[in-house]
């Protein structure tokens, strides 16, 4: 089963300034996709970026960007210019790419790390 | 276009009753997922389903939940007799389906059981 593991619980960063979320996931997988959500008190879980595992080329959404290295299994989040808009939950969920089955439209989500940012 | 809606957006039961969650999914979408969001926790997957047809509940308790999308109308979860554990936000998503189909997720159901 794929798990993916979000270590910081909370991350704070000055407005204006880039701050780097990480994730890590666990697969056996070769073929998949990952994501990145916004989740703000709202409580609307809202789509930030996706990479596909095949691309090398990594994801890019304005001031969103993702660092992809496959090989360690890690998916991390670079925010540039923060706002004070970005302060939400952020989690990062993995789904695999071809249908093999029960599970494999599922979405798996890390805990979220809690964005902060000041002014 | 109209989202992912989803009502009511807070459900207050007590333990023992039944709560009936709704979801609309987006115009043209057919395929919908229901996700469970305890606190302190990511979403974790419950159910896929079609018009009509369950696809995988591989995520769903065994006993008291259920799930339908019927041919016409909302998508519903079902949990009877709740208990003070399944108080959690319930999310609903859909996609027009497709391997390269994002999921657009409404804003949630907080389901409190007292």
């Amino acid at each position: 089963a794929q798990t993916v593991t979000q270590s910081q619980p909370e991350m704070s960063v000055q407005e204006a300034e880039t701050v780097t979320l990480s994730c890590t996931y666990d697969t056996s997988e070769s073929d998949y996709y990952l994501f990145w959500y916004k989740q703000p008190p709202s409580r609307q879980m809202i789509l930030v970026i996706r990479q596909e595992a095949y691309k090398q080329q990594n994801a890019t959404e304005n001031r969103f960007s993702v660092n992809f290295q496959k090989a360690a299994k890690s998916f991390s989040l670079k925010i540039s210019d923060s706002q004070l808009g970005d302060a939400a939950m952020y989690f990062c969920a993995y789904r695999s790419s071809t249908y093999s089955g029960a599970g494999s439209y599922q979405l798996t989500f890390g805990k979220g790390t809690k964005l902060s940012v000041i002014p | 276009n109209a989202g992912v809606m989803q009502n009511p957006r807070h459900l207050v039961r007590r333990r023992g009753q039944e709560a009936r969650l709704r979801c609309s999914p987006m115009k043209g979408h057919s395929h919908v997922y229901w996700y469970r969001q305890l606190p302190e926790e990511g979403l974790k997957f419950m159910v896929y389903l079609q018009k009509e047809n369950i696809i995988d509940e591989s995520g769903m308790p065994k006993e008291r939940f259920s799930a339908e999308f019927p041919k016409e109308g909302p998508s519903i979860l079902r949990i009877q007799q709740v208990v003070r554990g399944d108080s959690a936000a319930y999310f609903c998503a859909s996609s027009p389906g497709g391997e390269n189909s994002p999921l657009h997720f409404g804003n949630g159901t907080r389901l409190t059981v007292t």
